[in-house]
């Protein structure tokens, strides 16, 4: 079974704080994303990595940045938090498949609020 | 660019009732099309998948090209049922990699 976790399920930061959101996956996958999914909005990428140190920008990538440094986890930092970062934060794996077998895996969710 | 669209934001039926939750996508390509599942305080999992057409706990979808939709149908709702159902479509990037693009999802509720 392919497991994905996140460092915190429910995480308070103040204004200005510098935040990390971790995830591991165990499954050796390529592929990893961060979203963060907000009601009535869906769920929205915000960055992903294909592999070990490379990265790139997803839908909506301001005030994030990311850090792969191992294949296994992948970080997702807020340098500045802010109040509209109040959000819950998906982190998923996926291994590049052929047509028809491709799945992402999510982790848990971290609930992050900053007051 | 991609989009997948789902136009409603919660489905109330009662038990028992037949269950439609509509997707549309617009692709000019082949989409490879999905539904993700994320009951209460439960992860987001893979419900099913278009090109395997298959029927999950009851619930099945059929890709229609020429409406461009990919609706998730089930004859007979049960409580168990209600959950949140995000539609997705795989999108491959000029880089030779893939990303899922999400709609904004429907939250289902199965009342007794």
């Amino acid at each position: 079974d392919v497991k994905v976790t996140q460092s915190s399920r429910y995480l308070v930061k103040r204004t200005g704080e510098k935040v990390f959101l971790e995830c591991v996956q165990d499954m050796d996958h390529e592929n990893m994303f961060w979203y963060r999914q907000d009601p009535g909005l869906g769920l929205r990428l915000i960055y992903f990595s294909y592999d070990v140190k490379m990265k790139e920008k997803g839908d909506i990538p301001e005030g994030y940045s990311v850090s792969r440094e191992k294949k296994e986890r992948f970080s997702l930092i807020l340098e500045s938090a802010s109040t509209n970062q109040t959000s819950m934060y998906l982190c998923a794996s996926a291994i590049w498949a052929s047509r028809g077998l491709y799945e992402q895996y999510f982790g848990p969710g971290t609930r992050l609020t900053v007051t | 660019a991609q989009r997948v669209t789902q136009p409603e934001k919660l489905l109330s039926v009662f038990k028992g009732a037949p269950v439609e939750l509509k997707c549309n996508y617009s692709y000019s390509g082949s989409p490879e099309l999905f539904w993700y599942v994320q009951y209460s305080r439960q992860r987001l999992q893979l419900l099913l998948r278009h090109i395997s057409r298959e029927s999950i706990k009851g619930f099945t979808a059929d890709l229609n090209k020429g409406e461009t939709s990919f609706h998730l149908k089930k004859p007979f709702a049960q409580e168990e049922d209600s959950a949140m159902y995000y539609c997705a479509n795989l999108s491959p990037l000029n880089t030779g990699f893939q990303k899922l693009v999400f709609g904004t999802g429907t939250r289902l509720l199965v009342s007794p």
